[in-house]
């Protein structure tokens, strides 16, 4: 099976900073990637789909990029309403067969 | 708007079982696949199942394979997971959310289930 591993688990930093979160395949994966943003207490929201396609109505700050085995999700300019978890998932299939990352936790300094 | 409303979440002895629903609106729920994603207290998210806009495929995921079944019924746009011989590591937030992109596009706010003696 494949497994994603998120670095780092956690990250602090200012607003306006530019932070990246990495998602790290165990194996090649096709471009059936994805990010999430979670808040306590709501349920996830999807920021990125296919790698990098910036879901509408989300912040254009945030992007991703990757290939093969190594995935990022850079927020640009960190902003207060950013602090969340940050979780990757991958799709063995269109259909299913979802592995996520154990999750990054983003907080403001 | 596109909803998703889960319930049937609840306190459950090990070995019980519980049938979760999800009621959908604000799209055409016939045309979309959908799946169930687990969230234990305080822990990350897990993949659980999901069901192709047919019915045709199913997946599990492989801690409930074998214990837990997804169904729809497009008629009556509702997801349902049925989980049986449940485990305390069960214990979970369920979530039912679309796919789209191979991705979970919109989801509930969540059912919590409690297995305990």
């Amino acid at each position: 099976d494949i497994q994603m591993t998120q670095s780092p688990s956690s990250v602090s930093a200012s607003v306006g900073d530019r932070v990246t979160i990495t998602c790290r395949a165990t194996q090649v994966i096709n471009n059936w990637l994805a990010w999430y943003q979670q808040k306590p207490g709501k349920a996830p929201k999807l920021l990125i789909s296919g790698v990098s396609h910036v879901q509408s109505g989300v912040p254009p700050r945030f992007s991703g990029s990757g290939t093969g085995t190594d995935f990022l999700l850079t927020i640009s300019s960190l902003q207060p309403e950013d602090s969340a978890t940050y979780y990757c998932q991958q799709a063995n299939s269109f259909l299913g067969g979802w592995t996520f990352g154990q999750g990054t936790k983003v907080e403001i300094k | 708007d596109v909803q998703l409303v889960e319930s049937g979440g609840g306190l459950v002895k090990p070995g019980g079982s519980l049938r979760l629903s999800c009621a959908a609106s604000g799209f055409t729920f016939s045309l979309y696949s959908m799946n169930w994603v687990r969230q234990a207290p305080g822990k990350g998210l897990e993949w659980v199942s999901s069901i192709s806009s047919n019915s045709q495929y199913m997946f599990y995921g492989d801690s409930v394979k074998g214990r837990f079944t997804i169904s729809r019924d497009n008629a009556k746009n509702s997801l349902y997971l049925q989980m049986s011989t449940l485990r305390a590591e069960d214990t979970a937030v369920y979530y039912c959310a679309t796919s789209g992109e191979a991705a979970a596009g919109q989801w509930g706010q969540g059912t919590l289930v409690t297995v305990s003696s």
